[in-house]
């Protein structure tokens, strides 16, 4: 049973717009989510991470929002650039145990110039 | 270095075979993971090794056994596969367990196919 669900399996977006990747999640227990982004022939990568005592974390071009309420986290990109085309995982896990990663199937993300 | 480095690549095995994939980090982190992916799915948790010890084994068939010779190296065995093991193998490592002190640093993969 899918924990961690990422809807939208591409998205497609211009270069210099913003690119918002969805994620839901189902186990309320969760505190501690995460994005990675995998290029092909590559392992992922590690993007950004938000606790749950937090609503928005940013890094640069890319903040992560959390609705703990909803049980969804975004994923905003700003500007995109087309360096910015991979596959984007989402993940949500305990803090206690930070092994048990929940991935969510992956929104491939393409940036047209 | 930032690198966790997985040999092979891609390898090739019949059913009968017995091979190992290798997964090697120097960046003094304390727990290794190993992780499966199939296509168009997430990555699925495998094991995971705490100070060189198997903390965790996610009833993975006993086809596969891990190994962690050292805190830089991690191996999986492998035995009397299935076609339907065929799969990215991702190797990863982290400080610790504890996400909180750091992320996971995932290795290229080895895309095994079994014949």
């Amino acid at each position: 049973d899918q924990q961690v669900k990422q809807n939208s399996p591409s998205l497609s977006v211009q270069e210099g717009r913003i690119s918002i990747l969805n994620c839901d999640y189902t186990n309320s227990m969760f505190d501690y989510f995460l994005w990675y982004k995998k290029y092909p022939a590559e392992g992922p990568t590690f993007l950004i991470s938000i606790s749950s005592i937090k609503d928005k974390n940013e890094d640069g071009r890319f903040t992560v929002f959390l609705n703990k309420s909803a049980k969804h986290l975004s994923l905003h990109i700003v500007p995109s650039q087309p360096g910015d085309s991979a596959v984007y995982f989402c993940a949500a896990t305990f803090s206690n145990s930070g092994y048990a990663l929940n991935f969510g199937k992956g929104t491939s993300l393409l940036v047209t110039p | 270095d930032t690198e966790v480095t997985q040999t092979p690549k891609h390898l090739v095995m019949g059913m009968t075979n017995k091979k190992s994939l290798k997964c090697e980090q120097h960046m003094g982190h304390r727990a290794m993971y190993w992780y499966k992916q199939k296509a168009k799915k997430p990555p699925e948790l495998m094991f995971v090794y705490s100070y060189e010890k198997l903390s965790i084994n996610e009833s993975v068939p006993s086809r596969f056994s891990p190994e962690c010779p050292n805190s830089s190296l991690l191996n999986l065995h492998l035995h009397a596969l299935q076609p339907e093991d065929s799969a990215l193998y991702l190797c990863a490592s982290s400080q610790g367990i504890q996400f909180l002190t750091g992320e996971l640093f995932f290795g290229e993969g080895s895309r095994l196919t079994v014949l």
